[in-house]
């Protein structure tokens, strides 16, 4: 089946940098792939829908100038939590599409 | 995508089948059935979907109701390692939108 990676699996930053996750479709090519996030003891939340070769769709609620997303390649889309703070604390999913939706590992993200 | 209804949470002891339900009475006449799961600190797994026949793969069978408004998912001889949080979704095959996840059935499989 399809796979779907990301990269870091986790990672623990100090408030105010940056942080960047990578979504990679290894065995085939998505013109869409999405993120989603997940705080502890509840379900995955969509955050946004990106699109290769344009702009990021975001969900209300969701600062697009603190969650840069880019959607450079059909097998790439990257997430970046600008200046990053404990409440981004996270677990951070994205997803590509083919016939259905295949489910990245995660990204275990903590602020200090 | 049409409303889910699922119970929080079930047991089963291992090696006993595990039957999950979901109510879905708005689903639409082209909506399928789907089923996924997460693992703990994993990303959803896929795990099967239907229309209105019944369905069996390696890892499960989903049984639709004649009317469609509900469905079980049954792992038949459930593992510890099938515990998960198991979540039905009602949609459009091929839909281009992201699933939505509710709150999904939290699944402990016990010795």
């Amino acid at each position: 089946g399809a796979v779907v990676s990301q990269h870091p699996s986790r990672v623990i930053c100090k408030s105010g940098t940056s942080v960047k996750i990578e979504c990679r479709s290894l065995d085939f090519q998505a013109t869409t792939m999405f993120w989603y996030r997940q705080f502890p003891k509840q379900s995955l939340m969509l955050m946004a829908t990106s699109n290769e070769g344009s702009k990021a769709t975001y969900e209300q609620g969701v600062e697009k100038d603190k969650f840069l997303i880019n959607h450079a390649s059909l097998t790439l889309s990257t997430l970046t939590v600008t200046s990053a703070h404990p409440e981004d604390s996270s677990f951070y999913i994205c997803s590509a599409r083919q016939e259905r939706q295949y489910f990245g590992p995660g990204t275990r993200l903590l602020v200090l | 995508d049409a409303k889910t209804t699922q119970p929080p949470s079930m047991d089963c002891a291992e090696g006993r089948a595990a039957n999950l339900p979901c109510n879905h009475s708005t689903i639409s006449g082209n909506e399928y059935v789907y089923w996924y799961r997460q693992i703990h600190s994993q990303g959803p797994q896929y795990i099967i979907h239907g229309l209105k026949n019944n369905e069996t793969n390696e890892m499960a069978s989903l049984i639709i109701t004649e009317d469609r408004k509900s469905s079980t998912l049954i792992l038949p001889h459930a593992t510890l390692r099938d515990t998960a949080v198991y979540y039905c979704i009602v949609r459009v095959e091929n839909s281009g939108y992201a699933l939505n996840f509710g709150k999904g059935t939290s699944l402990l499989v016990t010795p």
